[in-house]
């Protein structure tokens, strides 16, 4: 069964330091999101793809986040610098287009704490 | 603005079944999501409605009700694997497949 792929699992840093996840969507799929989850909440969308473009980055806090998805396949979030409060698990999801029903899948998720 | 409340924590013992509920005030609707999360884990998609009434799926069933802006996620034969975090997400309208989630429910099955 097809996975969204991301990576590290696991990433300690400190504050200050710059820090970069990698997801890789379900293969087909066009649109492709990064959501934060802090500890006993839900998800929070921070960006969301359509192939290679950016369709919703409301919430994503630019003075220190950037995110792309060059070739409209897999993507690159990034934090510089990192921050206490980014303490949180990253998860990226991929759904096959922007249909309501189009059902999101989320990948297993990279922890970061920053010390 | 948008409001999505669930019960924080529920328990319920191996065999039984327990109801979780989900109430909803968005901009828009196109649809309510639940997904079911282990600890330390992904979201895993369980359930997807749109129109009001029941949706049966196994030994999960999922109910909505847009008028009242209420859903549950009803799980029966309870199993110790059960136990995780169950999260309700609303597709609200004005975003491409946006959804808006609830902080989840944590479930714990006991024997």
């Amino acid at each position: 069964e097809a996975e969204v792929a991301q990576s590290p699992r696991y990433k300690i840093t400190e504050k200050s330091q710059a820090v970069a996840f990698w997801c890789d969507p379900i293969s087909g799929h066009a649109t492709l999101y990064w959501y934060r989850q802090i500890l006993g909440q839900g998800p929070e969308l921070l960006v969301q793809f359509q192939d290679e473009s950016v369709v919703d980055d409301s919430q994503l806090p630019k003075d220190r986040f950037s995110a792309e998805r060059l070739k409209g396949v897999d993507s690159t979030l990034k934090i510089q610098p990192a921050e206490l409060g980014d303490s949180a698990m990253y998860l990226c999801a991929s759904s096959l287009g922007t249909a309501d029903t189009d059902t999101q899948y989320f990948g297993p998720g990279t922890r970061l704490t920053v010390l | 603005g948008q409001n999505i409340d669930q019960p924080t924590e529920m328990t319920a013992t191996e065999g039984a079944i327990v109801q979780i509920n989900c109430t909803y005030q968005t901009s828009g609707f196109n649809g309510l999501f639940w997904y079911q999360q282990h600890a330390g884990e992904a979201p895993t998609f369980l359930s997807y409605n749109v129109l009001d009434g029941l949706e049966e799926k196994g030994r999960f069933s999922s109910f909505l009700s847009r008028s009242k802006g209420y859903s549950y996620l009803l799980l029966k034969e309870l199993q110790m694997k059960d136990s995780a975090s169950y999260l309700c997400a609303v597709s609200a309208s004005g975003g491409y497949n946006k959804l808006i989630f609830g902080a989840g429910t944590r479930l714990a099955v006991h024997p």
